[in-house]
């Protein structure tokens, strides 16, 4: 089955310092790949995706996430965190036939520590 | 760039009535539409697909007569909670997507249904 999964559920990192978010995921082939925000009671934004080409892809606000087909990983990272990037991280992906949905994982909260 | 307007942003019913909520795709033909649930501190659950002039495809364990799609034009479609509980309060969220854009999904801004 597809599935996407997001290991850590929490994460608390002081700002100024860089951070990384875990994402893995299981599809038959290779899927289309995205990270969303979310700040609370509000809607997604999408940080950044991946369809094909270069596996190291540059998002909005400073984030970068790496496609490793060998561990089915695409993992956000961003080298240093502001107050603001406090928020809730989700990874997905969609893939298939062209109106493939997009499957979510179960989300990382990110705390900012002063 | 592609925006889907979703309304209401938020909705307080009493328990036994029926709430609609609409998505609409102001500059692109919607030939897709998705609907997600989120409960508060969870993943969004696709609850359902629909094209456009097609019935809705359900996802396992979501009920086709609680929650009705429809989707009659490309840039309209609406999720309507029929027998509303407090059980069903949730956030709601649609997402567009247009034939040709290779896997441009948009998404609305979210639904905060509250039932008393």
């Amino acid at each position: 089955a597809q599935s996407v999964t997001q290991p850590d559920i929490h994460i608390t990192v002081s700002e100024g310092a860089s951070l990384e978010l875990r994402c893995n995921y299981s599809y038959g082939a290779t899927p289309y790949l995205f990270w969303y925000v979310q700040s609370p009671g509000q809607g997604l934004q999408l940080l950044l995706k991946y369809f094909s080409g270069d596996t190291l892809v540059q998002g909005i606000k400073g984030f970068e996430a790496e496609f490793k087909r060998s561990q089915s990983s695409f993992n956000l990272r961003k080298p240093s965190v502001h107050w603001s990037d406090a928020a809730e991280y989700f990874c997905a992906a969609a893939g298939g036939s062209s109106a493939s949905k997009i499957i979510f994982g179960s989300g990382t909260r990110l705390s900012i520590r002063p | 760039g592609a925006v889907v307007s979703q309304h209401p942003s938020w909705v307080i019913c009493k328990s036994g009535t029926s709430v609609k909520i609409e998505c609409r795709s102001l500059d692109f033909q919607a030939t897709t539409m998705f609907w997600y649930r989120q409960f508060p501190k969870q993943s969004l659950m696709l609850m359902a697909t629909s094209n456009e002039g097609s019935k809705a495809t359900y996802e396992q364990g979501v009920e086709k007569d609680k929650f009705l799609i429809n989707h009659a034009s490309l840039t309209l479609s609406t999720l309507t909670v029929t027998s509303a509980h407090p059980e069903d309060s949730s956030f709601y969220i649609c997402s567009a997507r247009e034939a040709g854009r290779n896997y441009g999904y948009t998404f609305g801004s979210g639904t905060r249904l509250t039932v008393v």
